[in-house]
């Protein structure tokens, strides 16, 4: 399964709502997750199945989707939110990632 | 507190085999799926292996089927990758990652990653 992340890069500022897209290239039910990666840094779950927040993550984060179209959104950008982001689905092995999104300072 | 550890990494000749180790603590080892994901220098990560538990059969990516070997001894709380037939294109941070329940597919613990550099 093909996973496809729009767009590759986004240049924002503090405070934007951002919206990342990930898209299937099958049907993947809600099995799709969310990661946060910051440059020398292991990646961390910010959202699985689609739109279940993990434990400790800050409530600006959302998720939403199923099938084949996803979505991950900001609400109001934080300055230790840039980082790169990536969605990967667990709906079947391989669980591929999609190519990242990182998110850079305007 | 919930923990990974990995070792093993290092500069290794194409060719040649390593085993990378992820040592983990603070939770219930065995109950758990356990996944090895790849970042190459540069680019997105890469899933390689996963294993649920001791008898039922590992899952691969295509690009390291046959080469690598994902297994586990929930005895000693640890996590292997052993990586035979090394080349160029293995050189990335290896990451060993815990699954959330026993196989959903997503990984809420990561350890901090060892590097493997291929090159003669």
């Amino acid at each position: 399964i093909q996973m496809t992340q729009s767009p590759s890069s986004l240049s924002t500022s503090v405070g934007d709502r951002v919206t990342i897209t990930c898209r299937a290239s099958q049907s993947i039910n809600n099995y799709l997750n969310w990661y946060q990666q910051k440059p020398g840094r292991a990646p961390k779950l910010l959202i699985y199945a689609a739109s279940t927040l993990q434990s400790g993550v800050p409530s600006r984060f959302s998720g939403s989707g199923s099938g084949t179209d996803f979505t991950l959104t900001i609400s109001s950008l934080q300055p230790e939110d840039f980082a790169t982001y990536y969605c990967q689905q667990s709906y079947s092995t391989p669980n591929t990632f999609g190519q990242g999104t990182k998110l850079e300072i305007k | 507190q919930v923990q990974l550890v990995e070792s093993g990494g290092g500069v290794v000749q194409p060719g040649r085999s390593l085993r990378l180790s992820c040592a983990a603590s603070g939770f219930t080892f065995r109950n758990y799926g356990m996944h090895w994901v790849r970042q190459a220098p540069g680019t997105g990560l890469e899933w390689v292996a996963g294993i649920y538990d001791e008898v039922t059969n590992p899952y691969y990516a295509d690009s390291v089927k046959g080469r690598f070997t994902i297994s586990r001894d929930n005895s000693k709380n640890t996590l292997y990758l052993q990586i035979n037939s090394l080349r160029a294109e293995d050189t990335a941070v290896y990451y060993c990652a815990k699954d959330r329940r026993y196989d959903t597919g997503a990984f809420d613990i990561w350890g901090q990653g060892t590097m493997v550099t291929v090159s003669s």
